[in-house]
C-alpha cells in the first residue's frame, strides 16, 4: 500500500511561473513531511520540511503548505528556474515509535526557458 | 568534499553471488539509513543505525540482506544470493541526532544478471 503519493509523474513549467507539486498521505500518524530534490546520478538533496503543527513553512523561493484535514501537501517555487528541473521526492515520518520515512514516487518537473 | 560517499558507484553482478556495498557517513552524523529505490519509485527505507545499534529492519529487507556498523561511522550493506529482482539503486543516507532531514550519498547501483 503507498502510503505517500505523489500522482502527477511529470510537470512542465515555463520560466519564471509558479511551479505546484503535490503530495497526499493516507496515515494520520504522520506528523513531519519533508521535500527532496533529485538530480540524475546524484542522491536526493533535502529542500524544505514542515512540521504537522504548521500549515506553512517557507524558504526563499520554496513554501510547502500542509492541509492535514485533506492529507495533503504542496511546495510552491516561485519563480521557476530552469536550475529547478529535477525529480522532486515528498517523504512523511511518524516522530515517534518509528526511524521510517516514507517516500512518494516523485514527480519530475521541467522548467523550461 | 564532507558529504555522504558510497562505494562502489555501480556493480554488475551475477544471480547467485554475493555483494557488498560501503557508505561513509558524514563524520559527525550518528544517525544511518539505507534505502532502496527502483526505476519510478521513491526511495523505500531498509534499515536504520544510531552509531553501531542497529535499531530499525523494514520487512523488505529480506535474510538475504544484512547491515552492519561495526565502529558507529561506516556501514556495510550485504546481499547474499543476488537475484534479479535485487537490482536497484541502493542509497545511504546520515543526520544527526534531532535533525529530521538527511543527507543522501550518491548511491551504489546494482545490476543482477
Amino acid at each position: 500500500d503507498q502510503q505517500v503519493k505523489q500522482n502527477s509523474p511529470s510537470l512542465s513549467v515555463q520560466e519564471g511561473r509558479i511551479s505546484i507539486l503535490n503530495c497526499d498521505y493516507t496515515n494520520s500518524m504522520f506528523d513531519y513531511f519533508l521535500w527532496y530534490k533529485k538530480y540524475p546520478a546524484e542522491g536526493p538533496t533535502f529542500l524544505i520540511s514542515i512540521s504537522s503543527i504548521k500549515d506553512k513553512n517557507e524558504d526563499g523561493r520554496f513554501t510547502v503548505f500542509l492541509n492535514k484535514s485533506a492529507k495533503h501537501l504542496s511546495l510552491h517555487i516561485v519563480p521557476s528556474q530552469p536550475g529547478d528541473s529535477a525529480v522532486y521526492f515528498c517523504a512523511a515520518h511518524r516522530t515517534s515509535g518509528t526511524y521510517k520515512y516514507i517516500f512518494g514516487t516523485g514527480t519530475r518537473l521541467k522548467v523550461l526557458a | 568534499d564532507t558529504g555522504v560517499s558510497q562505494d562502489p558507484r555501480h556493480k554488475i553482478t551475477k544471480r547467485g553471488q554475493n555483494v557488498t556495498f560501503r557508505c561513509d557517513p558524514i563524520s559527525e552524523h550518528n544517525r544511518l539509513y539505507w534505502y532502496r529505490q527502483t526505476l519510478g519509485q521513491g526511495p523505500e527505507f531498509l534499515t536504520y543505525f544510531q552509531n553501531e545499534a542497529q535499531l530499525e529492519k523494514s520487512r523488505l529487507l529480506s535474510d538475504r540482506f544484512s547491515a552492519e556498523r561495526p565502529k558507529g561511522s561506516f556501514s556495510t550493506l550485504e546481499i547474499q544470493r543476488t537475484e534479479q529482482g535485487d537490482s536497484a539503486m541502493y542509497l545511504c543516507a546520515s543526520s544527526l541526532d534531532g535533525v529530521l532531514s538527511q543527507y543522501f550519498g550518491p548511491g551504489t547501483r546494482l545490476l543482477v544478471l
